[in-house]
């Protein structure tokens, strides 16, 4: 069964906006994870947060984690063209340890 | 980027070819992934082997026969595949299950 569901499945934003990808997942996690891929390359990993956490940074990325509804989001600040790629959302869940669950992505264009 | 390697990177064989994959790691990483990325998919795990063992096969059929002779390499024995078998096959590793996932760019590959 499929654990993790991005939404919005694609979103098209302006060069220096924001962009934010949202994933929920079903059963209670060890930790959860975002990856970046970018067209006709493997998964770039991003950020991990644990379960006991409720926000990390790094550089311009933001992840928040809602366990209470089960839900993540990940906050890019003054995206860039390079910023265009799809976004994976996975999920290492309590009952299944280290066997990562993606979501189905949100494909991110970030035009110039 | 990648310190994990795939050959070939594109692949097209007949449904009564016999072929491999291949993955090399260089970090030291005891888990490694065989992961199908098809199109409107979520990534599907194939199967996990952590210290050189077998720790997961997901229903996968037996056209699919993994190999992983040292903690560096591991490999994907293909035959008779169905042209549905037709995807990005991925490979990754991990220090341990559970922890962020390297990845490599993959085999494109293509069923007759």
């Amino acid at each position: 069964s499929q654990q993790g569901e991005e939404d919005p499945q694609a979103l098209s934003i302006q060069e220096g906006e924001n962009a934010t990808m949202n994933c929920s997942y079903k059963t209670s996690i060890n930790n959860l994870q975002w990856y970046r891929q970018n067209s006709g390359r493997g998964l770039v990993h991003l950020i991990l947060i644990r379960s006991n956490e409720r926000e990390k940074h790094s550089g311009r990325l933001r992840v928040t984690l809602d366990t209470s509804k089960k839900s993540s989001s990940l906050l890019i600040t003054a995206s860039r063209a390079a910023d265009t790629a799809s976004y994976f959302c996975a999920t290492d869940r309590s009952s299944n340890t280290g066997k990562l669950i993606f979501g189905q992505g949100t494909t991110l264009q970030v035009k110039p | 980027e990648t310190g994990v390697t795939q050959t070939p990177r594109h692949l097209v064989m007949g449904m009564t070819n016999k072929k491999s994959l291949k993955c090399e790691q260089h970090l030291g990483h005891n888990a490694m992934y065989w992961y199908k990325q098809s199109a409107k998919k979520p990534l599907e795990l194939m199967f996990v082997y952590s210290l050189e063992e077998r720790v997961e096969n997901n229903s996968v059929p037996s056209r699919f026969s993994p190999e992983c002779p040292n903690s560096s390499h591991l490999f994907l024995h293909l035959h008779t595949l169905q042209p549905e078998d037709s995807a990005l096959y991925l490979c990754a590793s991990s220090q341990e299950m559970g922890q962020p996932q390297h990845f490599g760019d993959g085999t494109r590959l293509s069923i007759l």
